[in-house]
């Protein structure tokens, strides 16, 4: 059965204290895993799609990262307006699986 | 800015009223969907419009009735909701492909609210 878990469900961090966002996935035949940022009352913004075991992108103080089990999401040096919901959305061989987001508060 | 438009941005409706919600895309996007959010949830699918066409309905109650009069907009037209409806309401368009492929572009949102 195809499913995406992100975890952890929130995590609040002190301003410049690095960490990581995971998303686990089984799903058959990976078409696209995707990153997305989402602020309160707005709609997701993507941020970064990867296609297979190995890649990585990289955006500011984000990066992404890919195996064939899950797709890590660090946070370097985060500021306050990283603050947002994190999701990730799996593409199968049929649909798009988006996980719970991971709730990102980072604290001056 | 987002390149998606939605309109409005809130609508308050009774159960017994008819209202619509546009979304709009000059990305020359061939793809959009409509999505429903509930708060602190994913993303859920409505419905899918590749080149025109409905080409995926979620198994949604008929009182939310979906068109794409072109390519670059989007209705959902909406109906004899209940209150279990109110939620934020997504727009998104993406290149050919369902969104399988390339990335997803949403709107903000028209947050409706069912009285």
């Amino acid at each position: 059965e195809d499913q995406v878990t992100q975890s952890p469900e929130a995590l609040r961090l002190q301003e410049g204290e690095s960490s990581s966002l995971n998303c686990s996935y089984t799903v058959s035949g990976l078409r696209g895993l995707f990153w997305y940022r989402q602020d309160p009352g707005k709609g997701p913004e993507f941020l970064f799609t990867l296609y297979s075991a190995g890649e990585e992108k990289e955006k500011e103080r984000l990066k992404a990262t890919l195996t064939k089990k899950e797709s890590f999401l660090h946070i370097t040096a985060p500021k306050p307006e990283d603050s947002a919901t994190y999701l990730c959305a799996v593409a199968g061989a049929n649909n798009l699986f988006f996980g719970t987001g991971t709730r990102l508060t980072v604290i001056p | 800015d987002t390149e998606v438009t939605q309109t409005p941005k809130h609508l308050v409706m009774g159960m017994t009223n008819k209202k619509s919600l546009k979304c709009e895309q000059h990305m020359g996007h061939r793809a959009m969907y409509w999505y429903k959010q509930k708060a602190k949830k994913p993303p859920e699918l409505m419905f899918v419009y590749s080149y025109e066409k409905l080409s995926i309905n979620e198994s949604v109650p008929s009182r939310f009735s979906p068109e794409c009069p072109n390519s670059s907009l989007l209705n959902l037209h909406l109906h004899a909701l209940q209150p279990e409806d109110s939620a934020l309401y997504l727009c998104a368009s993406s290149q050919a492909g369902q969104g399988l492929y390339s990335p997803l572009h949403f709107g903000n949102g028209t947050r409706l609210t069912v009285t």
